[in-house]
């Protein structure tokens, strides 16, 4: 299963863009990039995706680079609500999700 | 359809018994996988299932673990003989079988308590 690095911990001020990076070296050509976010004692939630080009869904955006060799997840004015633990996973054509630690989000007042 | 329901919420349970934890996908979903999260840590897979046919088993799906999906819809994951180590949240969650593209759906989970 391919890996991702992320940093363990991130803070932000609330109402200020966040953005949480994500390395994934190892990514082959028809991985998908996704991201998921887990409030304390829920399960996870699908926040976005992308394979090459960057996107854009009313929760976030994904920078993806040319590369492909990393990722950034964009979150434009980070709210209370966004605390979360953020995954960045590769999906391969097997389809399951490996998870890794994440990264923890503290959003400021 | 609310989305991927998991039953029950909490779980506590004596070492040496035995559980079941049901899971309830979203309708149209034909993938179903199982992971465990233990605290401070993200979820790891255990096994997923197309339709009925389970399709693949982590090595952390040891003897005591077994999962049935019988008519392609709702699923179950029993453990037998509990251990204390088995305490964990146990997730659940469904999606399309769109390959790699496309997001799945997780439920709340079942969280366990061996005493």
């Amino acid at each position: 299963d391919a890996k991702t690095t992320q940093p363990n911990s991130m803070e932000s001020n609330e109402e200020e863009p966040v953005h949480l990076p994500c390395n994934h070296s190892t990514i082959s050509g028809t991985d998908y990039i996704h991201w998921y976010r887990q409030l304390p004692s829920q399960g996870p939630e699908y926040v976005i995706h992308g394979l090459t080009s960057n996107v854009n869904n009313r929760m976030a955006s994904l920078a993806i680079a040319e590369d492909r060799k990393s990722s950034t997840l964009i979150l434009h004015r980070a709210t209370l609500r966004d605390a979360a633990v953020y995954y960045c996973i590769l999906r391969e054509t097997g389809n399951q999700f490996y998870f890794g630690t994440g990264t923890s989000l503290t959003v400021i007042p | 359809d609310t989305g991927v329901s998991q039953d029950p919420r909490h779980k506590i349970t004596k070492r040496g018994q035995n559980v079941t934890f049901r899971c309830d996908p979203i309708s149209e979903h034909n993938r179903l996988y199982w992971y465990r999260q233990t605290l401070g840590q993200g979820p790891e897979f255990l096994t997923y299932f197309q339709n009925e046919a389970q399709l693949e088993k982590s090595r952390l799906l040891s003897d005591r673990f077994s999962a049935e999906r019988p008519k392609g819809s709702f699923s179950t994951l029993e453990i037998q003989r509990t251990e204390q180590g088995d305490s964990a949240m146990y997730l659940c969650a469904s999606s399309w079988p769109r390959g790699p593209n496309t997001e799945a759906f997780f439920g709340q989970g079942t969280r366990l308590t061996v005493v």
